[in-house]
């Protein structure tokens, strides 16, 4: 089915570690954009990706790197893990116009020890 | 800068009853708006948006939301809710300055049968 993919569902990691969340959407979207979900704060917008070959900090930056890597694919990087990204990460794309609204991924559930 | 403002955290209603899900926002100029449900340990899903046109917007699952520009509000309506439409629902704006979605902090929605 066409959509947007995440990998892994599930990760335990241990404070300073890192890794990375990988994301590929098969929609032809320009636009893909990765969201942190914590209880009580709604979405917060990490990193965006306006087209292929670029990339933007969104409100909660710190601590993240993202590679736009082609069209499809845009991962997050954790360099050095931290208790306080324990989140629920979700990616998401969009056509990007104005009119369009976002597809998103199913999530990766992540927990820093 | 635009935002989203979901005044209620939670929302419950007996099954059968109207549902309403409320949502406020600020724009610096027309707003596109969308609204979102996630069921447990899921991505969110699109239910609905507003572009233009007729304020009562008609959406996926039964739902509608009617726009109002004088009180800017896009409240999130059933008239029958049903058990299963117990979720989390988000109220996401967009505005023409700014092709990204801001989304509110989310209402969950529990129908009790």
């Amino acid at each position: 089915n066409a959509g947007v993919t995440q990998t892994p569902k599930f990760q335990v990691l241990k404070t300073g570690q890192s890794m990375t969340l990988q994301c590929a959407q098969d929609m032809n979207h320009n636009s893909m954009y990765w969201y942190r979900q914590d209880p009580g704060m709604g979405l917060r917008l990490i990193y965006y990706s306006a087209s292929e070959g670029t990339t933007d900090k969104g409100e909660v930056p710190n601590g993240y790197n993202v590679s736009r890597l082609n069209k499809r694919e845009f991962s997050l990087r954790l360099e050095s893990a931290a208790p306080s990204q324990t989140s629920v990460y979700f990616c998401a794309s969009s056509e990007g116009g104005l009119f369009y609204g976002y597809t998103f991924g199913s999530g990766t559930r992540l927990t820093v020890v | 800068a635009q935002s989203v403002a979901q005044p209620e955290d939670q929302v419950n209603v007996a099954e059968g009853n109207p549902l309403t899900v409320k949502c406020t926002y600020s724009v610096s100029g027309n707003p596109y708006l969308f609204w979102y449900v996630q069921y447990p340990n899921r991505g969110l899903q699109f239910l609905l948006k507003y572009i233009t046109g007729d304020n009562l917007v008609k959406g996926s699952y039964g739902f509608e939301a009617e726009f109002n520009k004088s009180q800017t509000s896009f409240h999130l309506k059933k008239p029958s809710a049903l058990v299963s439409d117990s979720a989390l629902y988000f109220c996401a704006v967009r505005d023409i300055n700014d092709y990204k979605l801001s989304f509110g902090a989310g209402t969950t929605v529990t129908v009790r049968a």
